[in-house]
């Protein structure tokens, strides 16, 4: 167990729907960082936020968007869905600003299918 | 960050050790080489980094060869349980770097009985 949990474990929707991740990091981490994960790309880096502020951005679509709220929790918006959305969504958390020696913690993702 | 070649698959008998190699001939000086792994859908698991010298935890050991282009990830007794994907991956020293983890395709370590 990282200590990262994410919820919902799997998420079902229609294309055009919107829905929202949640990761609550390891106790104490100020980092968070969110992942995709499909067959074609690999895992890819969305971005990540350092207590409550964004701090780098990957490959974020337009139509994604994210948060890190004072306990420090964030939240991964998805809209506008498409078929090409459905992966597997990972959340990670670290205790720094993620310098070289940052470990990250991986939780055990949100499986988002769009139909 | 330098770029990493990985062997797409490999298989270990349960019990030997497994040496997973990597390729990374463009490092550069400051950047280090981390290894994680990911087991079948889980969130992948950090095991171990190395700037030059030769490194060892309980997971693993990670030898890095002198000129730093190549480095090779040991598994000294592998088990059912270490059948994952396996991603080395290099990176720039500083703060707010832990953000280009880039990911690479790995390789597929396939350990049997």
């Amino acid at each position: 167990d990282s200590g990262v949990t994410q919820t919902p474990k799997h998420l079902i929707t229609a294309t055009g729907q919107r829905v929202t991740l949640r990761c609550s990091p390891r106790s104490g981490d100020l980092s968070v960082y969110w992942y995709q994960q499909s067959l074609d790309q690999g895992l890819q880096f969305l971005i990540q936020y350092y207590n409550g502020e964004e701090r780098a951005k990957g490959n974020i679509l337009e139509r994604f968007s994210a948060q890190q709220f004072p306990d420090l929790h964030s939240e991964l918006n998805l809209s506008s869905l498409e078929l090409g959305d459905s992966a597997l969504y990972f959340c990670a958390s670290s205790g720094g600003t993620g310098g070289v020696f940052e470990k990250l913690f991986f939780g055990s993702g949100t499986q988002l299918s769009v139909l | 960050d330098a770029k990493t070649t990985q062997p797409p698959s490999m298989d270990c008998a349960e019990g030997r050790a497994a040496n997973l190699p990597c390729n990374h001939s463009t490092i550069s000086g400051n950047e280090y080489v981390y290894w994680y792994r990911q087991i079948h859908s889980q969130g992948p698991q950090y095991i171990i980094h190395g700037l030059k010298n030769n490194e060892t935890n309980e997971m693993a050991s990670l030898i890095i060869t002198e000129d730093r282009k190549s480095s090779t990830l040991i598994l000294p007794h592998a088990t059912l349980r270490d059948t994952a994907v396996y991603y080395c991956i290099v990176r720039v020293e500083g703060a707010g770097t832990a953000s280009k983890l880039t990911f690479g395709t790995g390789t597929r370590l396939q350990v049997t009985l």
